[in-house]
């Protein structure tokens, strides 16, 4: 079955670019979607279809996905950015939904 | 806006049964495909499996983790969702939630509930 990878962790300066990354073979020929969660609360969905942002997502979180490598950029890192955050693919082989397994952003 | 609001989560013993559903509103219910998520406390993500809408024949896919113990099922009129759940074991216990797809041609979950949780222990 298909798998993708995520760092455990992500640190970045407080106004600097955070990078999130979501590995996995071939992920470029897939749709990657990207979900935020805070601390007790629910998913929110922040990007889909590798860089679309729902309405009421700022423009500072953008997508990306080529070869075997999906990132989620958010520029100019705010306090409130801090999360969990996962990634997410349609395995066509299996039918079946994968997660990545979650990176924990911090905002120093 | 589309809402989303689970309930039926609890305290079960291991072996028993639990019917979660979800009150949908602020969306054409009917049309859409719905799935079920969950998260063990502290873990991450899992799919546990989606409902397509009847007009693309209401068929139904589960995670293999749950296949053949879960089901799930809707009523278009009380745009409500349901996730029964049978033969509940401990790695079971998570919070559930109900989330839309509102594009059919590809999966991601466009609105999430606000979660019911499952406790399951002897």
């Amino acid at each position: 079955s298909y798998e993708v990878t995520q760092p455990l962790s992500v640190s970045v300066a407080l106004g600097q670019t955070a990078r999130v990354t979501c590995g996995g073979n071939n992920i470029g020929s897939k749709n990657v979607n990207w979900y935020q969660q805070k601390s007790g609360q629910a998913p929110v969905l922040v990007i889909s279809r590798d860089n679309n942002r729902p309405s009421g997502i700022p423009e500072r979180f953008s997508g990306s996905n080529s070869w075997n490598t999906a990132t989620l950029t958010i520029s100019r890192a705010q306090a409130g950015d801090e999360a969990d955050y996962y990634c997410q693919v349609w395995d066509s082989s299996t039918a079946r939904v994968v997660f990545g397994g979650g990176t924990k952003l911090t905002v120093l | 806006e589309a809402q989303l609001v689970e309930s039926g989560g609890g305290f079960v013993k291991p072996g028993g049964s639990l019917r979660l559903s979800c009150a949908a509103s602020g969306f054409s219910f009917s049309n859409a495909w719905m799935s079920w998520v969950r998260q063990a406390p502290g873990k991450g993500l899992e799919w546990v499996g989606r409902i397509r809408s009847k007009t693309d024949g209401g068929t139904t896919e589960y995670a293999a983790t749950v296949k053949g113990r879960f089901t799930i099922s809707r009523d278009d009129s009380k745009n409500t969702l349901f996730l029964q759940m049978s033969n509940l074991k401990t790695e079971d216990t998570a919070v559930y939630y109900c989330t839309t797809q509102l594009m059919t041609s590809v999966t991601y979950f466009d609105y999430w509930g606000q979660g019911t949780l499952v406790t399951v222990s002897s």
